[in-house]
């Protein structure tokens, strides 16, 4: 399996709703990474996993906290969302050796209300 | 740390020419660049990438060239393809840690 999974495809929320964002890949990566991206925009790094640990947060608001329950999965969970933070949630995975290609899911398209 | 820059912001093309992007970076450390072509609703996807020990590679239709003394990297694509057009971004990462920072994107459009 060469795939990162993100799952759902689309999310809709309001302001006041809790929901989550998953991501998975059986490649044996032990990095995964969380991006957010805007339209026509490069990803925006939020925040990394090396071997099931947060290493990078990129001073990400509190709203959007992360969980690695292990090395397959990667969740985000969202509270409190501003219509500001619509945009394409994407996931990637790598390994954690020389020259790491980052193999990314096909994202969450994310609208809150 | 890392600063990527990438020009052009868009560029159109007729099919068949040739289309070049290309990419500056500021920390000499880094040492390996990918190129990812990323179309509309789509997930970014590597196209190819090089390592700081080579000054070029070619795949078919693709190259890329590194300067790694003036701290440049280019994509070059030949016989453009309307399946050609898309949104590139290029990248740069040093092997020790695992943060790549990317450029802010090329808009490839091949006109038929």
């Amino acid at each position: 399996d060469t795939e990162v999974t993100q799952t759902p495809k689309h999310l809709v929320m309001g302001m006041t709703n809790k929901k989550s964002l998953k991501c998975e890949q059986h490649m044996g990566h032990r990095a995964m990474y969380w991006y957010k991206q805007k339209a026509k925009k490069p990803p925006e790094l939020m925040f990394v996993y090396s071997y099931e640990k947060l290493s990078i947060n990129e001073s990400v608001p509190s709203r959007f906290s992360p969980e690695c329950p292990n090395s397959s999965l990667l969740n985000l969970h969202l509270h409190a969302l501003q219509p500001e933070d619509s945009a394409l949630y994407l996931c990637a995975s790598s390994q954690l050796t020389s020259y790491n290609e980052q193999f990314f899911g096909p994202g969450t398209r994310l609208t809150v209300l | 740390g890392e600063n990527v820059e990438q020009h052009p912001s868009t560029l159109s093309v007729q099919e068949g020419d040739s289309a070049v992007i290309k990419c500056t970076y500021s920390d000499s450390a880094s040492n390996y660049f990918p190129w990812y072509k990323q179309e509309l609703g789509k997930r970014p996807q590597l196209i190819i990438d090089i390592r700081s020990n080579v000054g070029e590679k070619k795949d078919q239709r693709i190259a890329v060239t590194l300067n790694k003394t003036a701290k440049h990297f280019s994509l070059h694509i030949t016989e453009t393809q309307p399946e050609d057009s898309a949104v590139y971004f290029c990248a740069a990462s040093r092997n020790t840690g695992n943060q790549f920072y990317f450029g802010t994107g090329t808009s490839l459009t091949v006109i038929p």
